[in-house]
């Protein structure tokens, strides 16, 4: 299943396949980039995170992919699990210390 | 570790009553951020703290909102007097550096002023 950034706040996605979840950032100048997990009633909780001067940056079952060309940021999760489902966020650094989250894409795995 | 604790859990207050949200940081940050959570706005900074100091506290929406951080292990988050526009979830974060570093979101205080 994929999502397109923040048009599509929701992705449903079949245990077992792979996920990904878009994102546009929108400062240029943006040097770090997180992603966040939130599930129900706690709080988000770092996954990734991925600097300027890469492409690509490889988890544990998840993968971030950054183009600056186009601004756009990706999370991949492999082999999608029950446990995956929660909200994703993403999140630049767009001044020494802010991070300006977006507005979170919604994933629901299907058993 | 611990990781970041915030206190209460869950806060129903009514309008005009003071509101007082607590954080602990994890030991040995030195950076603390306090952001709300609204369905209609997301997550929104509303102040941060280095080496106990607030450094930025543009994102605080109203006078009726206050911040201290008397000490590394110790940030309160004040609403006086309290509006049903504040009921959200406040979550406190904190971080080894708080440039370009990680943060380490606690549990957040979910708040419902009636």
């Amino acid at each position: 299943g994929e999502s397109v950034g923040l048009h599509l706040p929701t992705l449903s996605v079949q245990e077992g396949d792979n996920s990904i979840i878009n994102c546009a950032y929108s400062n240029s100048a943006s040097d770090y980039f997180i992603w966040y997990k939130q599930e129900s009633g706690k709080g988000p909780q770092f996954i990734i995170d991925i600097r300027s001067n890469m492409d690509k940056r490889q988890g544990q079952r998840v993968t971030v992919l950054l183009n600056k060309t186009v601004k756009h940021l990706s999370l991949q999760i492999a082999a999608t699990q029950p446990g995956d489902s929660a909200v994703y966020f993403c999140a630049e650094n767009t001044d020494d210390y802010k991070l300006s989250f977006g507005a979170g894409t919604t994933v629901t795995v299907r058993a | 570790d611990a990781g970041v604790i915030q206190s209460p859990r869950h806060e129903v207050t009514e309008m005009g009553q003071e509101v007082t949200l607590r954080c602990k940081p994890i030991s040995g940050h030195n950076s603390l951020f306090w952001y709300r959570q609204t369905m209609m706005r997301g997550l929104e900074l509303l102040i941060y703290f280095n080496n106990n100091v607030p450094i930025d506290d543009s994102g605080m929406p109203e006078d009726r909102f206050s911040a201290k951080m008397p000490n590394a292990s110790f940030s309160t988050l004040k609403i006086q007097p309290s509006e049903p526009r504040d009921s959200a979830v406040y979550f406190c974060a904190s971080s080894l550096a708080g440039v370009g570093e990680k943060l380490f979101f606690g549990s957040g205080t979910q708040l419902s002023v009636l």
